[in-house]
């Protein structure tokens, strides 16, 4: 069964830092990876999707990338602003034609002014 | 762009009340998809329709079922309300296997 985990749980960093959220998964067979935002009481908007065939995707400040054989994914913020401020996610959705996405409990992101 | 559309987006239910939260999207998606998401737990499948006329079990189907109605519309019928049933509903559309949109979601409470 695949279980995603993204470390840490919850990152608090100055505006202007440059940072990375983790997400690790147990099943390298996957079809594509995707990252998530959250703003409280929100539902989720897709940043970015990762194919498996894919090493990296890029979207403005946002780079993601993808290691298959190892099972884990990054998601690299530049230059983090106060708005950045949400629940990040991670989810991954398997091969053979699944269509069952599978999520991290994601990272709670607060960027201070 | 309306996108993913949820209705209601509050609702209080007593146990054993029965009640169908509503979705529809506009963006011609083959796929649709209910998920619950509680504190700890993430965010959970429920069920998903891979096209119109279709649905499946998703991780955790029991207590609840779903209708896909047209390519546009996706219901999630809850029978006989319980307590564990509280959470937050979303829906979500994509176009096969690729990005998922979702809806703003319904806050449920069962009492």
């Amino acid at each position: 069964k695949q279980e995603v985990t993204q470390i840490p749980a919850a990152l608090s960093v100055p505006e202007g830092e440059n940072l990375v959220l983790n997400c690790s998964f147990t099943d390298s067979a996957i079809y594509n990876l995707q990252w998530f935002r959250q703003d409280p009481g929100k539902g989720l908007t897709s940043l970015l999707l990762i194919q498996s065939s894919q090493r990296e995707q890029t979207s403005g400040r946002l780079n993601a990338s993808l290691d298959k054989s190892s099972g884990r994914s990054t998601l690299y913020i530049a230059a983090s602003q106060p708005g950045d401020s949400a629940t990040y996610l991670c989810a991954v959705l398997g091969g053979g034609g699944s269509e069952k996405l599978v999520f991290g409990k994601g990272t709670k992101l607060t960027v201070n002014p | 762009n309306a996108g993913v559309t949820q209705t209601p987006k509050f609702q209080v239910l007593k146990t054993g009340q029965s009640m169908t939260l509503q979705c529809a999207q506009d963006m011609n998606h083959n796929s649709m998809y209910w998920y619950r998401q509680d504190p700890g737990m993430g965010l959970r499948l429920i069920y998903y329709s891979a096209s119109e006329g279709t649905t499946d079990k998703g991780e955790v189907p029991n207590g609840y079922n779903v209708s896909r109605l047209n390519k546009r519309e996706f219901s999630l019928r809850l029978e006989s309300a319980a307590p564990s049933q509280t959470s937050v509903y979303f829906c979500a559309s994509s176009e096969g296997r690729g990005r998922q949109y979702f809806g703003p979601g319904t806050r449920l409470t069962v009492t």
